[in-house]
């Protein structure tokens, strides 16, 4: 089957410091894959996508490139601020799957002025 | 646009009371799923559907129903609640099944039963 495996949280980090949040998948197929952000008392949004291998997907300053050979669809961000306190997940979709997403568990980013 | 709209966003049942959870979009949307958020499990998929009159069952379907009879609107039922329902329930719609469409998500409706 499908699945999505996240780095495991709570991460805490100061304002300005380097972010990687590890993501890795399994997919029966050829996914597009997608991270997510959801802030607190909302709803998930976009955050950035990529739908091929070695797409680098790109937002607000956070970055993740498609790794087919490793599975991998990290997520980094070189100064992060406080602002950026939230739950992040990563996500894969699949058409031949009737379109369904399989998420990780979500990793909470929290940042200390 | 209001994208995706819950309603209500806070709800409290007693175990055995039935209710319906509402979403709606106007997007013209052909996909809708629903999803429910339990901490540490990530985000859970319900049920969904790939157009009006078409929906099938995601990963933990029991003791929820659904329909779609229009673009719009995809209506979640709680037929007799449980306390192991208590979640953060969010629904979400994309353009189409088309695995590089991203999902638009609703705000929550947050159930609690006692």
């Amino acid at each position: 089957g499908n699945s999505v495996t996240q780095m495991e949280g709570p991460v805490t980090l100061s304002e300005e410091a380097f972010l990687t949040i590890n993501c890795t998948y399994t997919a029966t197929g050829y996914p597009s894959l997608f991270w997510y952000v959801q802030y607190p008392g909302e709803g998930l949004q976009l955050l950035l996508k990529a739908t091929k291998a070695d797409d680098k997907g790109s937002n607000k300053g956070f970055e993740a490139t498609y790794r087919k050979e490793t599975t991998s669809f990290h997520l980094e961000k070189g100064s992060v601020q406080v602002s950026d306190s939230a739950v992040y997940f990563c996500a894969l979709r699949l058409r031949t799957n009737a379109g369904k997403s399989t998420f990780g568990d979500g990793t909470t980013l929290t940042v200390k002025p | 646009n209001a994208g995706v709209t819950q309603t209500p966003k806070f709800q409290v049942l007693k175990t055995g009371q039935s209710m319906t959870l509402q979403c709606a979009q106007d997007m013209n949307h052909e996909y809708m799923s629903w999803y429910r958020q339990d901490p540490g499990m990530g985000l859970r998929l319900i049920h969904y559907s790939v157009g009006a009159g078409i929906t099938d069952q995601g990963e933990v379907p029991n003791g929820y129903n659904v329909s779609r009879s229009t673009t719009e609107d995809f209506p979640l039922r709680l037929l007799s609640a449980a306390p192991s329902q208590t979640s953060v329930y969010f629904c979400a719609s994309s353009y189409s099944t088309s695995g590089s469409d991203e999902q638009f998500f609703g705000p929550g409706t947050r159930l609690t039963v006692l």
